[in-house]
């Protein structure tokens, strides 16, 4: 068990720039999460993929933000034509399939600035 | 409307022990997760209640009540290291996966 593993940990850009995460979970888990951290803020729910499906989506998550787990295993997540507001720290997390109190487990983060 | 509520900071003495609450009010519930949160970094799981009742892990406790709509994490033995965000989240329906996590609260241990 390697844990959840994001790269990059750290993406400063120019707005309007596009910019994509990557993300690995932990080897055996088919649950992948996307959420997004502000400062002095819980982590905010983005998107959810069962093996390669999306299976919801949160309002936050804009037309500019697009998710991918193509083989269901890896995931990115790509954010078009930046904005200021981007800026935050953009949390992975997976779960095993396997009964209700499976908790979630984080990655490290990619903390995204937009100058 | 989903709201979860917690203090924002909290102070402790090096080996006292240190009560964290969290209320909130979902559309529905199944489940409900601690986790810690040191800067910088990911958070970790701690607890997990889904019934109503007291579950203890070590120093760490963490306590539902569901008609309250109330939880609790109680931390033992305080120690320097435990300095950090400790985020409750709710898990709000049953068949999706995304939790709804409070502010977080920031504990500070005191020598």
């Amino acid at each position: 068990d390697t844990g959840v593993s994001q790269d990059p940990r750290h993406k400063i850009t120019k707005r309007g720039q596009n910019v994509t995460f990557r993300c690995d979970p932990i080897s055996e888990h088919n649950r992948l999460y996307w959420y997004r951290q502000t400062l002095g803020q819980g982590p905010e729910f983005l998107t959810y993929f069962q093996n390669e499906a999306q299976l919801e989506k949160s309002r936050l998550l804009s037309d500019r933000f697009s998710a991918e787990r193509p083989k269901g295993s890896f995931s990115t997540l790509e954010i078009q034509r930046t904005e200021q507001g981007d800026s935050a720290m953009y949390l992975c997390a997976s779960s095993s399939g396997g009964g209700i109190n499976q908790p979630q487990h984080f990655g490290d983060g990619t903390r995204l600035s937009i100058l | 409307g989903q709201n979860i509520d917690q203090p924002t900071e909290m102070t402790a003495t090096e080996g006292a022990i240190v009560q964290i609450n969290c209320t909130y009010q979902t559309s529905g519930f199944n489940g409900l997760f601690w986790y810690q949160q040191h800067a910088g970094e990911a958070p970790t799981f701690l607890s997990y209640n889904v019934l109503d009742g007291l579950e203890e892990k070590g120093r760490f406790s963490s306590f539902l009540s569901r008609s309250k709509g109330y939880s609790y994490l109680l931390l033992k033995e305080l120690q320097m290291k435990d300095s950090a965000s400790y985020l409750c989240a709710v898990r709000d329906q049953a068949g999706t996966n995304k939790l709804i996590f409070g502010t977080g609260t920031l504990l500070a241990v005191q020598p």
